[in-house]
Formats: structure tokens, sequence, C-alpha cells
């Protein structure tokens, strides 16, 4: 069975530090690989996805994240944070096989920038 | 913006009353899903749907039903709900083979 395991309930970092959220995976084959955010009261929106190819990818807002096999793990990076970044974020794992998108979410880690 | 419309949005209803919560879809996607958000268990499949009259369970489905009649709009029904069925409720939509899912806003349901 896939899962997500997302190690930090809570994260709080200064605007303009630098911001690493871990997410370990667990999945038999190459998974798919998500990392969505979520503001209060909104619903989740998708920073960036892993399919195949190149192990770094970027996203939107800056976002980065690296798919490291030898360790299970996709985290989240971004160099300078923004007060406006201040939300949840949710690390998801799929697989490839069917076609459709049974996504395993992680339990989400909070992120708080401070002034 | 994927054309998914959750309602309602908000909806507070006592132990054993039946609650229906409705997707709609203005884009005609074959694949939907029905996830649960609780604190300190992320997101979980409920029930997902492959096309009109085809849906299979997810991780959480025990106590739910999805009815979709319609490519456009799938239901999720709680019979008899409980206040373990308390949650937000969030739907979403898949394009064929791309994996990502596009969510709704999201219903928010209190039992008491």
């Amino acid at each position: 069975a896939q899962s997500v395991t997302q190690p930090d309930i809570h994260i709080t970092v200064s605007e303009g530090a630098s911001l690493e959220l871990r997410c370990n995976y667990s999945y038999g084959a190459t998974p798919y690989l998500f990392w969505y955010v979520q503001s209060p009261g909104q619903g989740l929106q998708l920073l960036l996805k892993y399919f195949s190819g190149d192990t770094l990818v970027q996203g939107i807002k800056g976002f980065e994240a690296e798919f490291k096999r030898s360790q299970s793990s996709f985290n989240l990076r971004k160099p300078s944070v923004h007060w406006s970044d201040a939300a949840e974020y949710f690390c998801a794992v799929g697989g490839h096989t069917g076609t459709a998108s049974k996504l395993t979410f992680g339990t989400g880690t909070r992120l708080q920038v401070t002034l | 913006d994927a054309g998914i419309t959750q309602s309602p949005r908000h909806k507070v209803t006592e132990t054993g009353t039946p609650v229906t919560l409705r997707c709609h879809q203005t884009e005609n996607h074959r694949y939907m899903y029905w996830y649960r958000q609780d604190p300190g268990h992320g997101l979980r499949l409920i029930h997902y749907s492959y096309g009109v009259k085809d849906t299979d369970k997810g991780e959480v489905s025990d106590g739910y039903s999805v009815s979709r009649s319609k490519t456009e709009d799938f239901l999720l029904t709680l019979e008899s709900a409980t206040s373990s069925q308390t949650s937000v409720y969030f739907c979403a939509i898949s394009i064929y083979q791309n994996k990502e899912l596009f969510f709704g806003e999201g219903s928010r349901l209190t039992v008491l």
C-alpha cells in the first residue's frame, strides 16, 4: 500500500529565510509525487509534480522539489519565504497503474511565517 | 480553474439525518473523487467515479454512498450521519491519464 509521511506538523520561519518541508513516501514502483498548498478555508492548489525524468522539478510561486529515489523522499524547498506563503502544505503520492488518480496524502505541514 | 462547484459549502445537521453533498463540474471530465479532510489525517479518499454509473470505493468508504447519473454531477450521500462524519469534504477531478487532482472549494459538514 502507498503511504506518505510528513514528519513536521508545524514549521515557523522568518520572512526571507529559506524553507524545506520534508516528505517521505512508500510505494512499490516509481511513483507520481505532488505538493499541494492550502490556504485557510480554501481548496488545495497544485504547487508542483514529479512524473518522471529530471528529479528536480520547478513549481509555481518559486517552489521546487527534488525526487530522491534512494531516500524515498520528495522534499519541497524555497530559497526565500514570503509572508504570503503561510499555509498548509500537503505531499501526495500516486501510482502509474490504472487511469484513476487515487492519490494518498500526507497529514500536512503548517507553515507560519514571522515578519 | 477546473470548473468545480460544491454545494452546500456549509451544513449543520443532526445525528441520524441523511445528507447529500453535490459536486458539479463544467468540463465533462471522466474522473471525479470525494475526499474528506480531518486534522491529523490529511485527505483520505472516500469514493471515486470513472464514468456515469461507474464508481468504486476508496480508503474510508464505510457510511458513505455515491451516485453519478450525469457526467457533470457526483453526489456523496451520508444515509444516516454520525458525529464521526463531521469533516470538510472535497470533490476533485482528474484529466484522463494526467494524475494530478484539481479540487473544489470544499464543503464543511458538522454533525451534532
